[in-house]
């Protein structure tokens, strides 16, 4: 069972627009969601996190918002760059739990 | 300097082999994890590990053992490999579980035939 889910598998803009990339989840436990990037080639690493504390979450070019109610999350990149083109993975975690839930990732493509 | 090293980085074998992935980290994290990466999975858990001579199963532990024998290193066996174990491999660790920054190896690429 996917516990979390996300939408599109895959996504090209042009560069300068900006690229949203989505996430939901079902249990009403999770509170720490963690967006990864991956680079080909290289690994998994930490690009931007949230807890539901706040219905928004701001670095640089890259913002998570935040819907509690909706179990929804959505990763918005502006002014995309053929830098930014990698598989951006959606994750969840709740309480004390030893484990992250990692969706099935989204490959993003910035065109020149 | 990395913190999370794996060996061997790419790796052939055949089907009904035993197959070793280690994984060694200078964080000083308790916990360890295992994904593997195939496309259109995303990063599935295999095995993780909270403290040293302790493993715990994963989504997907089927097929594979794992060992933890010091908190640096962590082990993950393919007793009887098979073709659908081909995919990337990948090592994490973190200090407080879910809850804190994974930090990932560079991988093993593993073949299978």
């Amino acid at each position: 069972q996917q516990q979390v889910r996300q939408s599109p598998q895959s996504l090209t803009v042009w560069e300068g627009e900006t690229a949203i990339l989505n996430c939901s989840y079902e249990d009403s436990t999770f509170d720490y969601f963690p967006w990864y990037r991956l680079f080909p080639g290289e690994s998994p690493a930490l690009l931007i996190a949230i807890r539901p504390v706040s219905n928004k979450k701001e670095d640089g070019r890259f913002t998570i918002f935040f819907n509690k109610r909706e179990k929804k999350l959505s990763l918005h990149i502006t002014d995309s760059q053929p830098g930014d083109s990698a598989t951006y993975f959606c994750a969840a975690s709740g309480g004390t739990g030893s484990k992250l839930s990692f969706g099935k990732g989204a490959k993003l493509t910035v065109s020149p | 300097e990395a913190a999370v090293t794996q060996s061997p980085r790419s790796k052939v074998a055949v089907t009904g082999g035993k197959v070793t992935l280690s994984c060694h980290q200078t964080n000083n994290h308790d916990y360890m994890y295992w994904y593997r990466q195939d496309t259109g999975h995303g990063l599935r858990l295999i095995h993780y590990s909270y403290v040293a001579d302790s493993t715990e199963k994963g989504d997907i532990p089927d097929g594979y053992k794992a060992s933890r024998p010091s908190q640096e290193n962590f082990s993950l066996i393919l007793e009887l490999a098979s073709l659908s174990q081909t995919a990337v491999y990948f090592c994490a660790s973190s200090d407080a579980g879910g809850q804190d920054t994974q930090y990932f190896g560079p991988g093993t690429r593993l073949l299978v035939l």
